[in-house]
């Protein structure tokens, strides 16, 4: 029932890019994505809604394909403040007026000078 | 800048005691949810509740755990007794509505000796 998550870390250097991708075995109604940062919160970063809907957060953006059950963050030229742990929370289909959300186990994200 | 606080933010306890985390979600949020949050496992729903009224408490052990909203402006998270294995750090987080932005607390961090 979680979904996957890959990679499961990744370091940069700054400036480059990443990308990490959400799969879950589940039909799909939203996509939230949020990064913690150690000894923190998790910080909300976009809500998905519907499929193949991409959207936007500074140079951080997001796809959702609804048949095919994933989401992927891209990550654009990649600055130290994105260092963390970004977690996808899926929304089942019949989650709707619930907004349980099942969590991934997490992409570590390293961005070094 | 309005935010979820939870108290305790740190919690040491013996293994059998009780141990009571509190939450204050953000006012006018009226869907709160229970988190747990270990290497292992990652991020759990241990129980949520809508305009004060638990919808799901699936994810927790139902013989030590229970979770109340006395009031909009609170809710509590009980353990009895407490075990080692209870150890994480628990968040609580707000929201608005069904799929809408959860915002977390800054977590209270449980280590059952």
């Amino acid at each position: 029932q979680q979904p996957v998550q890959s990679p499961q870390a990744v370091i940069l250097r700054e400036g480059e890019d990443a990308v990490i991708n959400c799969s879950s075995s589940k039909a799909l109604y939203s996509v939230h994505w949020y990064r913690q940062k150690h000894g923190e919160a998790p910080v909300f970063l976009m809500i998905l809604l519907k499929g193949g809907e991409q959207k936007g957060h500074e140079k951080i953006s997001a796809s959702f394909n609804e048949k095919k059950q994933q989401s992927s963050l891209y990550l654009t030229a990649s600055q130290l403040s994105y260092s963390g742990t970004y977690f996808c929370g899926t929304g089942p289909v019949g989650s709707s007026n619930t907004g349980k959300l099942i969590f991934g186990q997490g992409t570590t994200l390293q961005v070094k000078p | 800048d309005a935010r979820v606080t939870q108290t305790p933010r740190d919690k040491v306890t013996e293994m059998g005691q009780e141990v009571t985390m509190r939450c204050q979600p953000i006012l006018g949020h009226n869907t709160v949810f229970w988190y747990r949050q270990t290497m292992m496992q990652g991020l759990e729903l241990l129980a949520y509740f809508r305009n004060r009224a638990p919808l799901d408490d699936s994810g927790m052990p139902k013989d030590r755990f229970s979770a109340e909203m006395p009031d909009a402006t609170l809710a509590t998270l009980k353990i009895q007794p407490s075990e080692p294995r209870d150890s994480a750090v628990y968040f609580c987080a707000s929201g608005l509505g069904h799929q809408e932005t959860q915002y977390f607390g800054p977590g209270t961090r449980l280590l059952v000796l």
